[in-house]
């Protein structure tokens, strides 16, 4: 069965410069969650959107952006970037957002800031 | 703020052995709450997934049950193998349709 697709799956970018990363949702899922984990934490929610809408923010910084598209995949945008913000970015994507619907996780972007 | 806590944070048995895995939080209004394996670097594996009616989920050697009204939940692995070393995470899935995930407890399964 078709997963969620995350690319790239590792990433190495300065500090100050800019990184992409992309989440493709599983097939007819319309709603898509970014989450962060730094070095031995757990994931923390960032952001998610349900039909190409925001619906809900969480510890997301000014310096992010995120959006999703028309064919429902997203991009996490990220400037400025700090070393803390090493990390691995988890999408994740499910079918509706009415709550209590399962979240399928992908492989996750491993982001390294140097 | 919902606080989920994982006990213990790190446990090494002996292959075969059944264990239990535990799992608090302080806010009993979720819709669901999740079990997830996670071998060291790599992605969220979803274990089971016990929605906010239910009281208990099996899939093969493992049992997942919940208490709301005591705010735990936990996960059960029954006789132990080598590949079951990883971090398992609970996570809660509340309003806002965002998890809230547990520290986590690394288990190590030694043959």
């Amino acid at each position: 069965a078709a997963g969620v697709i995350q690319s790239p799956r590792h990433l190495i970018k300065e500090k100050r410069e800019t990184a992409t990363l992309k989440c493709y949702p599983i097939p007819r899922h319309d709603t898509v969650y970014w989450y962060q984990q730094g070095p031995g934490q757990d994931p923390q929610f960032l952001i998610s959107f349900y039909e190409k809408m925001q619906s809900d923010k969480g510890s997301i910084p000014d310096r992010f952006s995120a959006q999703q598209f028309s064919d429902y995949h997203s991009e996490l945008n990220m400037s400025s970037l700090e070393l803390g913000d090493s990390a691995l970015y988890f999408c994740a994507s499910s079918l509706g957002s009415g709550g209590g619907d399962t979240q399928y996780f992908g492989p996750g972007t491993r982001l390294t800031v140097l | 703020k919902q606080e989920v806590t994982q006990i213990p944070a790190a446990l090494s048995v002996p292959e075969g052995e059944n264990l239990v895995l535990n799992c608090s939080f302080t806010d009993s209004a979720i819709y669901n709450l999740q079990w997830f394996r996670q071998d060291p670097g790599k992605g969220l594996t979803s274990l089971l997934l016990i929605q906010s009616s239910q009281r208990e989920q099996t899939s093969g050697r493992l049992n997942a049950s919940l208490d709301k009204s005591s705010g735990r939940s936990t996960l059960y692995i029954a006789a132990s193998q080598p590949g079951d070393s990883a971090t398992y995470l609970c996570a809660l899935l509340r309003a806002g349709n965002m998890l809230t995930f547990g520290g986590g407890t690394r288990l190590m399964v030694k043959p």
